[in-house]
């Protein structure tokens, strides 16, 4: 089993439509949380960090359940910019110290018009 | 700030042959990471580095080397390439281990 977890879709929506991504985690000892956004054949980068009371940037909203161990993108408005695929990212601390960061494969958004 | 640059954006190698990827960082990060992405896969860590003169070792090590002499730069190496190692390969750095990191626009390998 993957240590994070995420549908792959792809995910299909109109415009203007409301979508949500969940991902999952498997190790309780995980810490901090991120959503990326990756365009094809582009470098992945920061959508937003996830905090444990939730956050908000404009249309994006994500959540973190820590006891459930998955969090949420709710991504709502949808735009045809938005279509990307989004990773889901998690940080842990190896066994022998440090931070350990695990990608989430990724889960494919078309935003149709 | 350029961010992070990496150098070639291209590449076709013959099986056997060698090659160096270069990546620079112009923000003072201390941490700097290779990965490479393959269709389905998502991002998998080869070598990642915390500091000037440190390298360890991530998820998908073998056969490839890695060396951070100047704390900007981190190396990658393949000795000897194999058609496994046709890939998309991804630096990235960050301030500490816990905070985003900030990729490169990657470099499109293909290994014949």
């Amino acid at each position: 089993r993957k240590e994070v977890e995420q549908d792959p879709g792809p995910f299909n929506v109109p415009e203007g439509a409301t979508v949500a991504f969940n991902c999952t985690y498997s190790n309780s000892a995980s810490q901090s949380f991120f959503w990326y956004r990756q365009d094809c054949r582009k470098e992945p980068k920061l959508l937003m960090s996830v905090y444990s009371s939730g956050n908000e940037d404009g249309r994006f909203t994500a959540q973190l359940n820590r006891a459930s161990q998955y969090i949420s993108l709710l991504i709502r408005d949808s735009k045809l910019s938005d279509s990307a695929t989004y990773l889901c990212v998690v940080n842990r601390r190896w066994e022998t110290g440090g931070f350990k960061t695990i990608f989430g494969a990724g889960t494919r958004l078309f935003v149709k018009a | 700030n350029a961010g992070v640059t990496q150098t070639p954006k291209f590449r076709v190698l013959k099986t056997g042959q060698s090659m160096t990827l270069l990546c620079a960082q112009d923000m003072n990060h201390e941490y700097m990471y290779w990965y490479r992405q393959d269709p389905g896969m998502g991002l998998r860590l080869i070598h990642y580095s915390v500091g000037e003169g440190t390298t360890a070792k991530g998820e998908v090590p073998d056969g490839y080397n890695v060396s951070r002499l100047k704390k900007q730069n981190f190396l990658l190496g393949l000795e000897s390439a194999a058609p496994s190692q046709t890939s998309v390969y991804f630096c990235a750095s960050s301030l500490r281990g816990d905070n985003e990191q900030f990729f490169g626009p990657g470099t499109r390998l293909t290994v014949l």
